[in-house]
């Protein structure tokens, strides 16, 4: 199994730009999420999805849409970038309400 | 807001210490309470999942307990490896309509000193 994968693993973008991140997992796993890490900030969710065709906010969205068109995919989404949302993104996925296994990450800086 | 704290922010000890770093949470929001390690250029990776109080875990030389009436956790590791260094989270599952939702501590940095 390669879990949890995520695409692009680096990005660079300019302030406006839109881009696409891709979270792809292989277990099966219902829930899907999107985390972004921020140096003393912790791990802050994004969006979240429980099941295919279904997305919620987490606790930072705005700027942000995801889709969960398949189970085993989870798209998060930058209409136009800001350089706010210089981060380090973290797709993980879960079976139901169980531990959490996470994706590689995908370092964006925006300029 | 749900607020998770955990104590302390880092900690240095020597190769062959026992540790222990704490994870508070509010016990009024309680659905499962989970703990992961982060290395250095890695992804988080979940050790405990704990949803019982007084319930007690162990990995290996990590374990941790959990008291979900007064709202915290501890993480204890026995006899620390230079490995064993590495962030570790703690994250509130509130249950509810939170489903998988977490909210996560801003971790306790261990470095184990060889």
């Amino acid at each position: 199994n390669a879990g949890v994968t995520q695409t692009p693993k680096f990005r660079v973008l300019k302030t406006g730009q839109s881009m696409t991140l891709l979270c792809a997992q292989d277990m099966n796993h219902e829930y899907m999420y999107w985390y972004r890490q921020d140096p003393g900030m912790g791990l802050r969710l994004i969006h979240y999805s429980v099941g295919e065709g279904t997305t919620a906010k987490g606790e930072v969205p705005d700027g942000y849409n995801v889709s969960r068109l398949k189970k085993q995919n989870f798209l998060l989404g930058l209409e136009s970038a800001a350089p706010s949302q210089t981060s380090v993104y973290f797709c993980a996925s879960s079976y139901m309400q169980g531990g959490q296994d996470f994706g590689p990450g995908t370092r964006l800086t925006v300029t | 807001i749900l607020n998770v704290e955990q104590s302390p922010q880092s900690l240095h000890v020597q190769e062959g210490d026992s540790t222990n770093f704490t994870c508070s949470f509010p016990s009024s929001n309680f659905y499962a309470l989970h703990w992961y390690r982060w290395e250095t250029a890695k992804s988080p990776e979940a050790l405990f999942v704990m949803t019982l109080n007084g319930d007690e875990k162990k990995k290996g030389r990590i374990s941790a307990t959990l008291n979900t009436k007064e709202g915290y956790s501890y993480l204890y590791i026995k006899g620390s490896q230079p490995e064993d260094s590495a962030t570790y989270l703690c994250a509130l599952n509130a249950g509810g309509t939170s489903y998988g939702k977490l909210t996560f501590g801003q971790g306790t940095i261990l470095t184990v000193h060889p």
